[in-house]
């Protein structure tokens, strides 16, 4: 079945840039996404890539997506202590393509 | 702020007994879908609706139902419940039977099951 993998930690320094990765299995699926989870909170959506996409940036934030290999990356320039938090992977799955395969979720956490 | 909202936020009840979650979309959009968090088998999906239709299947218990009103609004009715179906359980939306591009989430509601 479908799976999305991601590694489940991420530590980096205030100021450094944050790579966090992701392989997923669908090839068919259309868009890939990421979410951020704070502690207590809902999940909020970061970006989306559409699968014919190579990259996409958006501010602090680069997407890099490889379709050969099925993997995914989140990029976070400049990453700041606000940024600490659980980040998900989610590829698009089933018949027409509607609900959100996850992943387990990375946490980064983010020192000063 | 999302625009999807969901009541209640929190919800402690004890093994047996039978609750209901309830969620708003966002002001125009036709699918709803839940989802289930838990620490064992992460965000699951479990079920969707299209104005007023079951549209996709997750992986649903048997013991949880769900439905889609009229005004678009669902409820997630989960019964006989279990020490481990407690969890924080999503609701999202999206615009169209597709979802489009973005799935918008709620706040979620924590189910504790004592």
């Amino acid at each position: 079945g479908e799976d999305v993998e991601q590694s489940l930690f991420l530590s980096v320094r205030e100021g450094d840039s944050s790579v966090i990765n992701c392989t997923y299995t669908d090839s068919s699926s259309t868009y890939l996404y990421w979410y951020k989870q704070e502690p207590g909170a809902g999940l909020q959506l970061l970006t989306y890539i559409f699968s014919n996409m190579d990259m996409k940036q958006d501010q602090r934030l680069t997407v890099l997506l490889n379709k050969k290999d099925k993997h995914l990356s989140l990029r976070i320039a400049d990453t700041q202590t606000g940024d600490s938090a659980i980040y998900f992977c989610a590829e698009k799955y089933g018949q027409a393509g509607t609900a959100l395969i996850f992943g387990k979720g990375t946490t980064l956490s983010v020192s000063s | 702020d999302s625009g999807v909202t969901q009541t209640p936020k929190h919800l402690i009840t004890a093994t047996g007994q039978r609750v209901t979650l309830r969620c708003s979309p966002r002001s125009g959009d036709l699918s709803v879908y839940w989802y289930q968090q838990s620490l064992d088998q992460g965000l699951q999906f479990l079920i969707q609706y299209y104005n007023g239709e079951e549209r996709a299947k997750g992986n649903i218990l048997e013991r949880f139902s769900a439905q889609q009103f009229p005004d678009l609004h669902s409820e997630l009715n989960l019964s006989s419940l279990e020490l481990g179906d407690s969890a924080l359980y999503f609701c999202a939306s999206s615009e169209g039977l597709a979802g489009g591009r973005e799935q918008f989430f709620g706040p979620g509601t924590r189910l504790t099951v004592l």
